[in-house]
């Protein structure tokens, strides 16, 4: 059974920097072929794509946003890490990790449940 | 970026009747599509890779078509659990992106 989850804080002031974890069980980030991403969603808003790493290293980062992101990752402890800096209260959003395969194209076959990360002073 | 805008935005329809999302990319994607469903306060749901594909479990009253930059969404027999935000995703490039979603509403 394939499971992924977010954890970190759900409010961070202004400025601050954001670490997200996504703890996973159910396949390996040793495994060719996988990856693990992050997505958000504002409030009532659509998907927006942030970042993937695959088992091989290979890191993608969303361009625009690519000087306050970074993502990591740690497969002894089946773990991604997403960090953020200068947090801005339009970064207001729920935060998902889901898992990809290579070979499938980008898109995110299971995910987690998701934190809601408020940005506010 | 390849935009990828979805119609409708919402559409209101009845358990039993067919509907039909369409979803443009602004560049040729070949069959580089997937389908996802989100209902309120939850993840969204995997349902149609490369286009057509539909993911394990997945009820057969869907079924997506489409290549190049045209793709649709099909529902046959809409069910109550159906009642959702659709979201188109192109698969074909860094980075990937999604449509605006289509809500699909009980009438």
């Amino acid at each position: 059974q394939i499971t992924l989850k977010e954890s970190g804080p759900t409010l961070v002031k202004p400025t601050q920097t954001l670490t997200l974890t996504c703890a996973f069980s159910g396949f390996s980030l040793t495994t060719n072929d996988v990856g693990v991403g992050w997505i958000r969603q504002p409030p009532g808003r659509a998907l927006e794509w942030l970042a993937l790493i695959y088992w091989d290293d290979d890191e993608r980062l969303r361009p625009s946003l690519r000087t306050r992101f970074s993502v990591t990752k740690d497969t002894s402890k089946n773990q991604v890490v997403l960090t953020m800096t200068d947090m801005d209260p339009i970064d207001t959003a729920t935060y998902y990790c889901a898992r990809t395969i290579y070979s499938s194209g980008n898109s995110f076959d299971f995910w987690g449940q998701g934190i809601l990360v408020t940005v506010s002073s | 970026d390849i935009q990828m805008t979805q119609s409708p935005s919402s559409v209101s329809a009845s358990v039993g009747d067919r509907v039909t999302i369409t979803c443009r990319a602004r560049q040729t994607i070949n069959s580089w599509l997937a389908w996802y469903q989100q209902k309120p306060g939850k993840a969204p749901k995997l349902l149609i890779n490369g286009a057509s594909t539909l993911q394990s479990g997945v009820p057969s009253r869907f079924s997506g078509s489409g290549s190049g930059t045209d793709f649709t969404l099909t529902i046959n027999n809409l069910q109550p659990e159906d009642f959702a935000t659709y979201y188109c995703q192109q698969t074909y490039t860094f980075p990937p992106t999604f449509g605006q979603g289509t809500k699909v509403e009980i009438k």
